[in-house]
């Protein structure tokens, strides 16, 4: 079973820039997370999605982050203007959306901001 | 807010002996428990899960023990090798949308 995609996987950008990295989730799986994880840190949840409708995304900055997920199969996370402080892994994650179903993370997408 | 968060931020042992981690977590509503590795440069794996309705489960290797009276956790690696050698996060699932919180995590050291 293919698990879940994610690209690019290190992008280095100056702030101020744009970025915007893909996730592609394991088949079938209905929900769908974009993670934070900056260096020494636990994973924060940046937005999660079953199938194509935003489930919780009260700690997404919505200023500057957004997400999408249209066809309710794979998403979209966009940041821009980009700032230091977003140096950090971008982290997608899938599950079947059952209450107490695994989730399961790709390896991330590795954002440099200078 | 965060919840979910460790005693120790790093454990270092000796190949082959047991390892344990500890996770403390503060929401009482939470019942689903997980417990995920991170090596370097690569994304969280899962280890082993509980319910809340549970005390120990086992797996190859791993014991994860519940204790919900003191809203404790843990991980038991058996036999520990250099392989286990990463960091490795406690999760709990809130009963409500299935909303995922990490700890802080624990970085596992294994020598040789």
């Amino acid at each position: 079973e293919a698990g879940v995609a994610q690209s690019p996987r290190y992008k280095i950008i100056e702030k101020r820039q744009s970025v915007a990295f893909w996730c592609n989730p394991i088949s079938g799986h209905a929900t769908l997370y974009w993670y934070q994880q900056i260096l020494g840190q636990g994973p924060k949840l940046l937005i999660q999605f079953q199938n194509n409708g935003v489930v919780d995304d009260s700690q997404l900055p919505k200023d500057r982050f957004s997400a999408e997920r249209l066809k309710g199969v794979d998403s979209t996370l966009k940041i821009q203007p980009a700032k230091l402080e977003d140096s950090a892994v971008y982290l997608c994650a899938s599950s079947t959306g059952n209450s107490g179903n695994t989730i399961y993370f790709g390896e991330g997408s590795w954002l440099t901001v200078v | 807010g965060e919840s979910v968060g460790l005693h120790l931020p790093t454990l270092s042992v000796q190949e082959g002996d047991n390892s344990i981690i500890n996770c403390a977590y503060s929401n009482s509503a939470s019942d689903y428990f997980i417990w995920y590795k991170q090596e370097s440069g690569k994304g969280p794996q899962f280890i082993i899960d509980i319910r809340s309705n549970m005390d120990k489960r086992q797996g190859q290797r791993v014991t994860v023990l519940l204790n919900k009276t003191v809203k404790h956790l843990s991980l038991q690696i058996a036999a520990t090798q250099p392989g286990d050698s990463a960091v490795y996060f406690c999760a709990e699932i809130l009963n409500q949308g299935g909303k995922l919180i990490f700890g802080q995590g624990t970085e596992l050291s294994v020598k040789p």
